[in-house]
């Protein structure tokens, strides 16, 4: 086990609502990165935060944001809800200071969009 | 775009048998190469290569990096059931905001 939490572990929403995941990180990590796996996919990077600031972002929408809190702790934030959300979210934290670091990965939060 | 490929995709093997899976890279400002096992949720880390040709090992997997190639294998010695899981491989790339990009994984079976 990471020490890498995630919550919830299940969520179900409908198209065009709002959801917010929760990270909490490794102990004397301070860097979170997101992920979403679709079904039979690998994860695919959405965004890292370190020091609270956005560090880095894959190839998604305005309407996922996050935040990294000053615990090193991280939100996900998807607006407008569609059909293709549906997928496992990933969080993984690492200790970054410009270098190379290892990613521990949380368990994820399934969603389920109807 | 930053692009992981694995092979072969699904594998299906008895106990005792030894296997073989490829990862291919191309990422730009490679910086690592990550293999995670995948069993239910989440991905938990095997091993990080960074230097060409070194082998690392940690009992019946190893795994070897190949710069010139941009590939990489890992290999399972005498399989269990308990080693079925999606295997997957990732290219670490940047600088400071280090990213992973994942291949697809291989979902591999050991048969009793």
């Amino acid at each position: 086990e990471t020490g890498v939490t995630q919550s919830p572990t299940h969520l179900i929403k409908t198209r065009g609502q709002q959801v917010t995941l929760r990270c909490s990180s490794q102990s004397g990590h301070n860097t979170v990165s997101w992920y979403q796996q679709a079904l039979g996919q690998g994860p695919q990077f959405i965004f890292q935060y370190y020091r609270e600031e956005e560090n880095g972002r894959g190839n998604f929408p305005p309407r996922f944001s996050g935040l990294q809190f000053p615990n090193y702790s991280s939100e996900l934030n998807v607006n407008a809800l569609e059909l293709d959300d549906s997928a496992l979210y990933l969080c993984a934290s690492s200790s970054l200071a410009g270098g190379l670091d290892t990613q521990y990965f949380g368990p994820g939060t399934r969603l389920t969009v109807l | 775009e930053d692009k992981v490929v694995q092979s072969p995709l699904s594998l299906v093997v008895h106990e005792g048998d030894t296997v073989t899976l490829n990862c291919s890279y191309e990422v730009t400002n490679f910086r690592s190469l990550l293999w995670y096992k995948q069993e239910k949720k989440a991905p938990t880390f095997l091993f990080m290569l960074t230097s060409s040709g070194i082998e690392k090992k940690s009992g019946r997997l190893s795994s070897i990096l190949d710069k010139k190639e941009l590939s990489s294998i890992l290999n399972i010695t005498a399989t269990q059931t308990g080693d079925s899981a999606i295997y997957l491989c990732a290219g670490g790339s940047g600088g400071s905001n280090y990213k992973l990009t994942f291949g697809k994984g291989t979902l591999l079976t050991v048969n009793p």
